[in-house]
């Protein structure tokens, strides 16, 4: 089945440490999105790719980097420059960008300060 | 900000009642999508509305668009427990999609 996948569902971070979080679809899709969810809220906008090895900050990418070295892939890494990390990061992907693609996403990362 | 903001926060109905969710934004906008998103899991893509149609259909969901109140609503008709959900409206005027912080829908047998 097509579809994106998350890993870890769950992901806890020591102080100071740097953590990376696996996003993986196989629907051919060429544009990607990396979204963070806290508590009550909508979604806040980190990164996004439209294209393989091109990326664009989003609304808070401070604390974030990401990659995009294959059509497939796209993770994000939680640096130790963002202070309050906890939260449920979503990642979806879309056919092209453009708002008239609908978003398709994965079943989120859950990540926990230790 | 054009991010869209749902009203009612939160919605308690019974099952086989209709559940009605409102969106509000602020700025002009291409298109605008419902998503709904189960406890824990990712968000699900709903329907997608143009700036130039009034209202779409699909199964038990309806949805209207007036973009002289710059607002949304999203009817589910003849509600199910499984409709227990996060309803979230996005907006986009361009590229990228401006979520609201969603409605919670509970749905009690």
């Amino acid at each position: 089945d097509g579809g994106i996948t998350q890993s870890p569902k769950y992901l806890f971070r020591k102080e100071g440490q740097n953590v990376t979080l696996s996003c993986e679809q196989n629907l051919n899709h060429d544009a990607m999105y990396w979204y963070r969810q806290d508590p009550g809220q909508g979604l806040r906008l980190i990164y996004y790719s439209q294209i393989v090895n091109d990326f664009q900050k989003g609304d808070i990418a401070e604390g974030y980097s990401v990659s995009r070295e294959k059509k497939e892939s796209f993770p994000l890494t939680v640096t130790s420059a963002q202070k309050n990390p906890t939260a449920f990061y979503l990642c979806a992907s879309s056919i092209g960008t453009g708002s008239n693609q609908p978003q398709h996403f994965g079943d989120g990362t859950r990540l926990s300060i230790l | 900000s054009q991010q869209g903001e749902e009203d009612p926060q939160a919605l308690s109905i019974q099952e086989g009642e209709n559940a009605t969710m409102n969106c509000s934004y602020k700025t002009s906008i291409n298109n605008l999508q419902w998503y709904r998103q189960n406890s824990g899991r990712g968000l699900v893509h709903l329907i997608l509305i143009r700036s130039n149609e009034r209202e779409k259909h699909s199964g038990r969901l309806r949805v209207t668009l007036d973009t002289s109140k710059k607002s949304s609503s999203l009817l589910i008709t003849a509600s199910r427990a499984a409709d227990t959900a996060s309803y979230f409206c996005a907006t986009s005027n361009g590229q990228n999609f401006v979520f609201g912080p969603g409605t919670r829908l509970s749905v009690l047998p």
